[in-house]
């Protein structure tokens, strides 16, 4: 069973920055927060991963609290091609070859 | 250059059928994986192959058999197809070593069952 709970759904206007949030409140010290992507009709898409640390790559930047107990993944100029469903995903770090386990996910739409 | 591809992309076939998907990786990954995505989009792990050997087989009904000939290979064998196997099938791959912070998804596979 997914570890996270993520809203179903948000809507973000093309250009803006879209945040997503995700709440992870029973995260152990060893697990990491990763998020993924899934563009309609594609395969999931890794996008970014952290622990404790903000994280930023040419995606995405990944907030995660100090607790550790919830993140947000941040957009910064969401276009109409980042709209897909996205995942977070908590797993430990050393698990290198464990499979992902997806909960629903929350599907953002870009409107133009 | 497609870092992991499945072949068909579609696949329509009648009840009780026996039919094959084909996964391939070019990127050395050592694990691959079979994911199934269901009408309500749920996406669950079925198999996952480390250097050609099984290493985790949940609960899935053994009409499905997996089969990898080498490390870059994946393959998904299904007997008997029932209506409930309709779903896209992803294959995915994944590096070894650093944890496995990526797993790289093909494109999927349709699979519709009449």
């Amino acid at each position: 069973d997914a570890k996270t709970t993520q809203p179903p759904s948000m809507d973000c206007a093309e250009g803006r920055a879209a945040n997503l949030p995700c709440n992870h409140s029973t995260i152990s010290g060893n697990e990491y927060v990763y998020w993924y992507r899934q563009i309609h009709s594609q395969g999931p898409q890794y996008i970014i991963h952290g622990l404790k640390n903000n994280e930023t790559n040419e995606m995405a930047s990944l907030i995660i609290t100090e607790d550790r107990k919830s993140s947000t993944l941040i957009l910064p100029h969401a276009t109409l091609r980042d709209t897909a469903v996205y995942y977070c995903i908590v797993r430990e770090w050393n698990s290198g070859n464990t499979p992902l386990v997806f909960g629903k996910g929350t599907r953002l739409s870009v409107i133009a | 250059d497609t870092a992991v591809s499945q072949t068909p992309k579609y696949l329509v076939t009648q009840m009780g059928n026996d039919k094959s998907i084909k996964c391939e990786q070019n990127l050395g990954h050592d694990t691959m994986y079979w994911y199934k995505q269901d009408s309500k989009k749920f996406l669950k792990i079925m198999f996952s192959y480390n250097n050609k050997e099984l290493i985790i087989n949940e609960t899935v009904p053994n009409r499905f058999s997996p089969k990898s000939p080498d490390k870059a290979h994946l393959n998904l064998h299904i007997n008997s197809l029932e209506l409930g196997d309709s779903a896209v099938y992803f294959c995915a791959s994944s590096p070894r070593t650093s944890g496995g912070v990526e797993q790289f998804f093909g494109p999927g596979t349709r699979l519709t069952v009449l």
